[in-house]
């Protein structure tokens, strides 16, 4: 079935460091792709998202990059801040079962000073 | 305006009881979806309703789970006989229409089972 998986950390980087967190899917068709964030305390928010392949979703400085080729939809920033702790999920819903929504089991990212 | 709601914020409840979890989707969200989020489980989707109806109920992890919505507005979770298993954070979102669109996510009902 489809699914969704990434690296689980949890990830410890320093202040400005370069972050990538993997992501691949295995889908049935062509899905979007997304990319939520967990801040300590509160719900899920979506970060980015791309509908459809060699799409780049990006936001806050982050980027995300929909590669059907490889399956994979990695996010990555060039430099991280101490604000940007929190747990990262990436997920995927099948254009044509819009009640599928799958997420990877997330990432948790501490960055310290 | 007002986000997801979500009521209780938290529920301790011993086994065996039955709960009641409810979630206010943002106004005019026409969908609206559960899910779970437990230690090792990661964020599982239980249900999903387009207006008052769920076309799919097969995320719902067994027959003791249940949900409704009515008014294509608030949607309450129903857990009977609850069982330690079923601790876990409750998730709501909501979005405009199903699909690719953005979902909004409430702040969750964190259930404890003793």
């Amino acid at each position: 079935g489809d699914s969704v998986t990434q690296m689980e950390g949890p990830v410890t980087l320093s202040e400005e460091a370069f972050l990538t967190i993997n992501c691949t899917y295995t889908a049935t068709g062509y899905p979007s792709l997304f990319w939520y964030v967990q801040y300590p305390g509160e719900g899920l928010q979506l970060l980015l998202k791309a509908t459809k392949a060699d799409d780049k979703g990006s936001n806050k400085g982050f980027e995300a990059t929909y590669r059907k080729e490889t399956t994979s939809f990695h996010l990555e920033k060039g430099s991280v801040q101490v604000s940007d702790s929190a747990v990262y999920f990436c997920a995927l819903i099948m254009k044509t079962s819009y009640d599928k929504v799958i997420f990877g089991p997330g990432t948790s990212l501490s960055v310290i000073p | 305006g007002a986000g997801v709601s979500q009521s209780p914020s938290n529920k301790v409840t011993e086994k065996g009881k039955d709960v009641e979890l409810r979630c206010d989707p943002i106004s005019g969200h026409t969908a609206l979806y559960w899910y779970r989020q437990s230690l090792g489980q990661g964020l599982e989707f239980l249900i999903y309703f387009q207006g008052n109806s769920a076309p799919d109920k097969s995320g719902l992890p067994s027959d003791r789970f249940s949900a409704e919505r009515t008014g294509g507005s608030v949607s309450t979770l129903t857990i009977q006989r609850t069982q330690q298993e079923d601790s876990a954070v409750y998730l709501c979102a909501s979005s405009l229409l199903a699909g690719v669109n953005e979902q909004f996510f409430g702040p969750g009902t964190r259930l404890t089972v003793l």
